[in-house]
């Protein structure tokens, strides 16, 4: 099943404007990553933030992270049309101490940006 | 540096067929995931492979199997194949693994259809 939900489930913005996509999470995590997905390719990771970590900074990317209420936020500043693509944030947290830990990918979000 | 190749890229099969999918990680990484992707239910993890050891299971049946080999290749095995076994399957690799799982690093994917 998955760890986090994202919303919106899709976006639709011109260029210039800026995104913002929000993940919630059910579990304690270790951290968070962010990765982006052009349709039907790899995966490309953007950010990871750390537990105790509130905020980074990444070019045009913002990631915040609420432990408290369990959900973080990705904001594309100035986007263009080539940030078309869908989103997705995954958590980790951890099994057992030193042991195997895995991502956990959310629902994504399909941003479209239009010229 | 290479990045993570999977092959084959595209293949079909029919139902009670078996396919392999291979992956070769980035050099220097010892730990590969595994990831099926489907518009249903989006990134679901498969397993993870340390140092020729599976590490991490997901909740998928037995007709879906690993390996890793000492050059930290790994293959994939599906067995007795299903309509719904119709996915992109999603391998990563990266440096670590356990409790500092960071960065994970993508191929392009194997796209399955089972007719």
């Amino acid at each position: 099943s998955q760890q986090g939900e994202e919303d919106p489930q899709a976006l639709s913005i011109q260029e210039g404007e800026n995104a913002t996509m929000n993940c919630s999470y059910k579990t304690s995590i270790n951290n968070l990553q962010w990765y982006r997905q052009n349709s039907g390719r790899g995966l490309v990771h953007l950010i990871l933030i750390r537990s105790n970590e509130r905020e980074k900074h990444s070019g045009r990317l913002r990631v915040t992270l609420d432990t408290s209420k369990k959900s973080s936020s990705l904001l594309i500043t100035a986007s263009r049309a080539a940030d078309t693509a869908s989103y997705f944030c995954a958590t980790v947290h951890v099994i057992n101490t030193g042991t195997a830990s895995k991502l956990t990918f959310g629902t994504g979000t399909r941003l479209q940006v239009t010229l | 540096k290479a990045g993570v190749t999977q092959t084959p890229r595209y293949l079909i099969k029919t139902r009670g067929q078996q396919v392999t999918l291979s992956c070769s990680p980035i050099s220097g990484h010892r730990s590969v995931s595994w990831y099926q992707q489907t518009p249903g239910q989006g990134l679901q993890f498969l397993f993870e492979y340390f140092s020729e050891t599976q590490r991490n299971k997901g909740n998928f049946p037995g007709r879906f199997s690993g390996r890793q080999f000492s050059n930290s290749r790994s293959e994939m095995n599906v067995s007795t194949l299903e309509l719904g076994d119709s996915a992109l399957y999603l391998c990563a690799s990266s440096v670590e693994q356990g409790a500092n799982t960071g960065e994970l690093f993508f191929g392009e994917g194997s796209r399955l259809t089972v007719l």
